[in-house]
């Protein structure tokens, strides 16, 4: 039973390119989180989506930052135009949904450095 | 607003002494969970402990012991005799059942250095 999977784990880009983060859920998990850790710091939420439905996004930056969880493949955390501050670490979680017995599992992570 | 705060930003043991790393939480709902991560030096969040609102009970897991506290809002960590394997950052994070699905959040996060 494979665990949430992320790809890259390590990703380096030049200013101004864009960056495409890939996470693939727990099968059968409808629900997706991505998180982002700058360094030396702790995990802060970015955005919540379901299938197709962008749930919450309330920490996601305004600008350059955009995420979709399609029917099919993985939910992509994507990046335009990247800069210096954008270097961090990814985390991607997923759930089966909601409810007190449920839980989100956490991705390995992709550590994106903007050079 | 939910909260989790990790006051101890960073410990530095010699091997074999316990440790206690603090964590207090606020949240205004009546049903969340509580977990603790390890991420170690390579980078990976390790799952460690998860626990309901409804169950206070104190967990040991081998040196692991977890001590949930509703009346003072607090979930701190103990790690008995402590190794050098056991140097990572560990996290605190609160995630409630709600209309968010299971948005956590995380502490700041305490650096736990153990000497040889």
């Amino acid at each position: 039973n494979a665990g949430v999977m992320q790809n890259p784990r390590h990703l380096v880009r030049r200013r101004g390119q864009e960056a495409r983060l890939r996470c693939s859920p727990v099968k059968g998990h409808s629900h997706v989180y991505w998180y982002r850790q700058l360094p030396e710091e702790g995990l802060k939420f970015m955005v919540y989506l379901q299938k197709e439905n962008i749930i919450d996004e309330s920490g996601m930056p305004k600008e350059r930052f955009s995420a979709e969880f399609p029917k099919e493949g993985p939910s992509i955390l994507r990046i335009q135009q990247v800069v210096r501050g954008d270097s961090a670490a990814y985390f991607c979680a997923s759930s089966p949904g909601q409810g007190l017995n449920t839980e989100a599992f956490f991705g390995q992570g992709t550590r994106l450095t903007v050079v | 607003a939910q909260k989790v705060t990790q006051a101890q930003t960073e410990i530095s043991v010699v091997e074999k002494e316990d440790v206690t790393l603090d964590c207090v939480y606020e949240t205004r709902d009546t049903t969340y969970y509580l977990f603790w991560y390890k991420q170690p030096p390579s980078g990976e969040l390790v799952f460690l402990i998860r626990r309901n609102s409804f169950d206070e009970q104190n967990e040991i897991s081998g040196r692991y012991s977890w001590n949930f506290q509703k009346s003072t809002s607090s979930f701190n960590f103990t790690i008995t005799a402590s190794q050098v394997v056991d140097s990572a950052v560990y996290f605190c994070a609160l995630s409630e059942d709600g209309t968010g699905g299971f948005k956590t959040i995380f502490g700041a996060g305490t650096r736990l250095f153990v000497k040889a």
